[in-house]
């Protein structure tokens, strides 16, 4: 059973650090593309980053470009995100993501979602 | 990059056929065969459809089917069930290697 497990949401000031993980299982994860996906009501779903099977290629939008930071270890079949110099506006659901081939075809699985809050 | 333009929201009664519409430009949509279709229920992750244009991932029914035209991808619903009440997202692959996404619609089964 394929299973991606978000953890490390929570609620932060603006200019804090988060660091999101994610543990996938059921899946051979090492091969794979992984992703980052935030969801806000407001902005629906926008793909902030990825990364290849073997880290040679990263992506980031525009909106976290400098801030976030993409990373994975595929011994522990395990992503990360980590956030800094948060601001109100990254406030959102966050969903690890895994392609089966790469990003051109879709994202195959998807985690449960962890909840960001950035606050004063 | 901006997102892709999907109808607010849509309805069908059951057995009927919907389709949802997701206009993009020639650098997504219109550029590439990279356009995929997600399903999403309230408080539950988007659900992988629709993968480029056309193709459904093994357990997807052909009920569900979609399409391109220029810079315009469909997805059509037919024989609607009351479990296909969700949110629908498009995304498209760019030309700068970016992942986009519709507003996302709202499907109604009445």
């Amino acid at each position: 059973q394929v299973r991606l497990v978000e953890s490390g949401g929570g609620v932060v000031k603006p200019g804090g650090s988060l660091r999101l993980s994610c543990a996938a299982s059921g899946f051979r994860f090492r091969d794979h593309y992984a992703s980052w996906i935030r969801q806000t009501p407001g902005k629906g779903l926008e793909c902030l980053s990825y990364i290849s099977s073997s880290t040679n290629t990263k992506y980031y939008a525009d909106s976290v470009k400098g801030r976030f930071t993409i990373s994975r270890d595929n011994a522990k079949s395990s992503l990360f995100l980590q956030m800094d110099s948060l601001r109100d506006d990254d406030t959102a659901v966050y969903y690890c993501a895994s392609s089966l081939t790469d990003m051109r075809g879709g994202i195959d699985y998807w985690g449960q979602g962890t909840l960001v809050t950035v606050s004063s | 990059q901006s997102a892709l333009t999907q109808p607010a929201s849509v309805s069908g009664s059951p057995g009927q056929s919907i389709t949802i519409s997701c206009t993009g430009t020639g650098r997504d949509v219109g550029g590439y065969n990279y356009v995929s279709w997600y399903q999403q229920h309230p408080g539950k992750a988007p659900k992988l459809i629709i993968f480029q244009v056309s193709s459904r991932p093994s357990g997807i029914p052909n009920r569900f089917s979609a399409s391109k035209s220029g810079n315009t991808a469909s997805l059509t619903i037919s024989g609607l069930q009351a479990e296909d009440e969700a949110d629908y997202y498009c995304s498209s692959y760019t030309y700068s290697s970016s992942v986009i996404f519709g507003g996302g619609t709202k499907l109604t089964v009445l």
